[in-house]
């Protein structure tokens, strides 16, 4: 089946600084969805990617999706302490989602 | 608050003992989504339905866990004899299905806290 791998694990940034997050498929991928998740919170839908090499932007957050669709990445810009949390990329198939295990995010002011 | 919502927030049970959850969806929304999450991991993928049709079940839900959503509103999770293993957090979401877009956005309860003894 299909699998995806998120990278880093975790991410320590300094509040002001970028960073970029990565989901990466071993198969081509008809679409790709973002989500983040607060700690203590539960996910929240953030963007859906479908077309091959499609940008989207919410307001600091740039969500990419690779030419070949088979990865998709996350930057933010100028990283502020709202932004901790777990970002996850999630396969969607014929109602069957599957999760990455997530990018944890830790700001230091 | 018109979001899902699901009932109980938190559950402590002992090992053998069955527990039953159950999720309210948002309004008109006829698919329903079942997830397990553990510690530092994404949400798993249990089951799912389209109105009060369970359409995909995952192969890693034993026989202990049943699902259902008999008027195709509210839906129960049922896990029996509860071992260790099922400590978790239960998570449910809803979607209206795919947009005119082809988007389907599930929209996350907060969760149920399993934690078996």
């Amino acid at each position: 089946g299909q699998q995806v791998m998120q990278i880093p694990q975790y991410q320590h940034v300094q509040e002001g600084e970028d960073f970029t997050t990565y989901c990466n498929s071993s198969t081509t991928l008809s679409n790709i969805q973002w989500y983040k998740q607060r700690p203590g919170g539960h996910p929240v839908f953030l963007i859906q990617l479908v077309k091959s090499g499609e940008v989207k932007k919410q307001k600091r957050l740039t969500f990419q999706f690779g030419e070949a669709k088979k990865n998709s990445s996350l930057h933010i810009t100028a990283t502020q302490t709202t932004d901790v949390g777990t970002y996850f990329c999630a396969l969607g198939s014929w109602g069957k989602f599957q999760f990455g295990a997530g990018t944890q995010v830790v700001v230091t002011p | 608050d018109t979001g899902v919502s699901q009932d109980p927030r938190h559950k402590i049970t002992k090992r053998g003992q069955n527990v039953t959850f159950r999720c309210d969806p948002i309004s008109e929304h006829n698919r329903l989504y079942w997830y397990r999450q553990t510690l530092g991991q994404g949400p798993e993928f249990l089951t799912y339905f389209q109105n009060e049709a369970q359409l995909e079940k995952s192969r890693l839900l034993s026989d202990r866990f049943s699902a259902e959503r008999p008027k195709g509103s509210f839906s129960t999770l049922e896990i029996q004899r509860t071992e260790q293993g099922d400590s978790a957090m239960y998570l449910c979401a809803s979607s209206p299905g795919l947009g005119v877009d082809g988007q389907e956005t599930q929209y996350f309860g907060p969760g149920t806290r399993l934690l078996v003894l």
